[in-house]
C-alpha cells in the first residue's frame, strides 16, 4: 500500500500570512490522483482539491495545489481565519486508498 | 439537497456484532461508489470498506477483511456496514462517503462525507 506522509505536523501562521503543506507517497502515485481534505473540529472533512490542482467546489482560490509522483504540496495564500483547520491528504489511485496523518494549520 | 446521515454506533463489546447504516438522500444513490472510512480518536483517516454502485464489487482494508461486510440497499438508499467480532482498536468515528463520479468507477475521490457515527468497542 501507498503510505503518504505529511509534513509539519503542525503549522503556525498569522492571518495574511502564506503557508505550504506537504504529502510525500511511498511510491509514484499514477494519474496524479492524489486529493486534499479541510477538517474543522468536530466536523466531518471537506474536499479542497483532487487531481492534485482541481479546487473543489466552492474552495476560494487562494487555495492551491501542485505537484506530481510522489511529491504534493498544498499552498495557502493569505491565510484567513476560517482556513485554520487539519488538512491531510488522501490518494485515490488503486485499492487500498490511504490517508496521510494531517498538518493542524493553527493561528500563530 | 445532497446528504448522507450515518447510524448505528454505540458501544459494543469485542466478539458482538454491530450494523452501521448510511442513509442518502438528495442524490441517485444508486448511480455512485460508497465507501466507509474511520477515524480512531486523536488518529487519522482510515480507508475501511467500498462498493460499487450496483453492489456486485466490493473491497475491505485488510485489517477489517473477514470481520466487517459492506453492503447496500438501493431501493432503501442505504450503505450498510456490519461490524462482527469487533475488537477495542475498531473504536473510532465512522463515515460514509460518495465517489464524486457516477458509475464508471468505485475507487475516486470523496466528494461528500457522512456526519459520522461514533463505534465503542469496550467490556
Amino acid at each position: 500500500e501507498i503510505v503518504l506522509t505529511q509534513s509539519p505536523g503542525t503549522l503556525s501562521l498569522s492571518p495574511g500570512e502564506t503557508g505550504t503543506l506537504s504529502c510525500r507517497a511511498s511510491q509514484t502515485i499514477n494519474s496524479r490522483r492524489l486529493a486534499w481534505f479541510q477538517q474543522k473540529s468536530g466536523q466531518s472533512p471537506r474536499l479542497v482539491m483532487s487531481g492534485a490542482s482541481a479546487r473543489a467546489t466552492g474552495i476560494p482560490d487562494r487555495f492551491s495545489g501542485s505537484g506530481s509522483g510522489t511529491n504534493f504540496t498544498l499552498t495557502i495564500y493569505r491565510v484567513e481565519p476560517e482556513d485554520f483547520a487539519v488538512f491531510f491528504c488522501q490518494h485515490y489511485s488503486d485499492s487500498p486508498i490511504t490517508f496521510g496523518q494531517g498538518t493542524r494549520l493553527e493561528i500563530k | 439537497q445532497a446528504q448522507l446521515v450515518e447510524s448505528g454506533g454505540g458501544v459494543v463489546q469485542p466478539g458482538r456484532s454491530l450494523r452501521l447504516s448510511c442513509e442518502a438522500s438528495g442524490f441517485n444513490f444508486n448511480d455512485y461508489a460508497m465507501h466507509w472510512v474511520r477515524q480512531a480518536p486523536g488518529k487519522g483517516m482510515e480507508w475501511v470498506a467500498a462498493m460499487s454502485h450496483d453492489g456486485k464489487t466490493k473491497y475491505h482494508a485488510y485489517s477489517v477483511m473477514g470481520r466487517f461486510t459492506v453492503s447496500r440497499d438501493n431501493s432503501r438508499n442505504t450503505l450498510f456496514l456490519q461490524m462482527t467480532s469487533p475488537r477495542p482498536e475498531d473504536t473510532a468515528v465512522y463515515y460514509c462517503a460518495r465517489v464524486s463520479r457516477q458509475i464508471v468507477v468505485i475507487i475516486d475521490v470523496f466528494d461528500m462525507w457522512g456526519q459520522g457515527t461514533v463505534v465503542t468497542v469496550s467490556s
